[in-house]
């Protein structure tokens, strides 16, 4: 157990709905990271919250969005879905803005149908 | 925008062979670190690198960032079928730590 919580682990879900994605980083780290996986690629950012606030974006579509909140947990929301969003949906946690190494939650495997 | 490429793609060995995977940024790094993923698994941290030149060692592992911090590379001597798994690079954008930007990754495949 790495500390970090994902939820729900699998997802199956229809093209054109909503779904919500969960993260509860370790204990004490204030950022959240959000990284994309498709079936045998590499991590593709997403998104970072520091404390409640967005601190950057990668290549986050805008039908997808993402929000922390008062108690650090963070929510990964992706709507209107495609097939091709279908992936692994990892998020990480730190301990401050300056990264020394990221710990990785197990991931959410989203199948969109 | 900054890119962090890694070769090879793809690598297969004997059991016991040396594993050797590059990494290689399109901008100056302010520190590179390295992650192992499993398969099915999720990445795991395993060392950050902040010296220009610096190098260090795990056990069979042994890590080395580029005297122009843009190129880093990871070692792994005697390869055990337990080093299975997919090796990332990453390092944070030029400007600031709060997006790092992961490497393509090299897939590991020991044969026993």
């Amino acid at each position: 157990d790495s500390g970090v919580t994902q939820t729900p682990k699998h997802l199956i879900t229809a093209t054109g709905q909503r779904v919500t994605l969960r993260c509860s980083p370790r204990s004490g780290d204030l950022s959240v990271y959000w990284y994309q996986q498709s079936l045998d690629q590499g991590l593709q950012f997403l998104i970072h919250y520091y404390n409640g606030e967005e601190r950057a974006k990668g290549n986050i579509l805008e039908r997808f969005s993402a929000q922390q909140f008062p108690d650090l947990h963070s929510e990964l929301n992706l709507s209107s879905l495609e097939l091709g969003d279908s992936a692994l949906y990892f998020c990480a946690s730190s301990a401050n803005r300056d990264p020394y190494g990221y710990t990785f939650g197990s991931g959410t495997r989203l199948t969109v149908v | 925008g900054q890119q962090v490429m890694q070769i090879p793609q793809y690598q297969h060995v004997q059991e016991g062979e040396d594993f050797t995977t590059y990494c290689n940024s399109s901008t100056t790094l302010s520190n590179i670190q390295w992650y192992k993923q499993r398969p099915g698994g999720h990445p795991v941290f395993l060392i950050q690198l902040v010296k220009s030149g610096e190098v260090k060692k795990q056990k069979r592992l042994t890590f080395q960032f580029g005297e122009a911090k843009k190129n880093s590379s990871l070692h792994i001597t005697a390869t055990q079928t337990t080093d299975v798994g997919t090796y990332f690079c990453a390092g944070p954008t030029s400007g600031g730590y709060q997006k790092v930007t992961f490497g393509t990754g090299t897939k590991l495949q020991v044969i026993p």
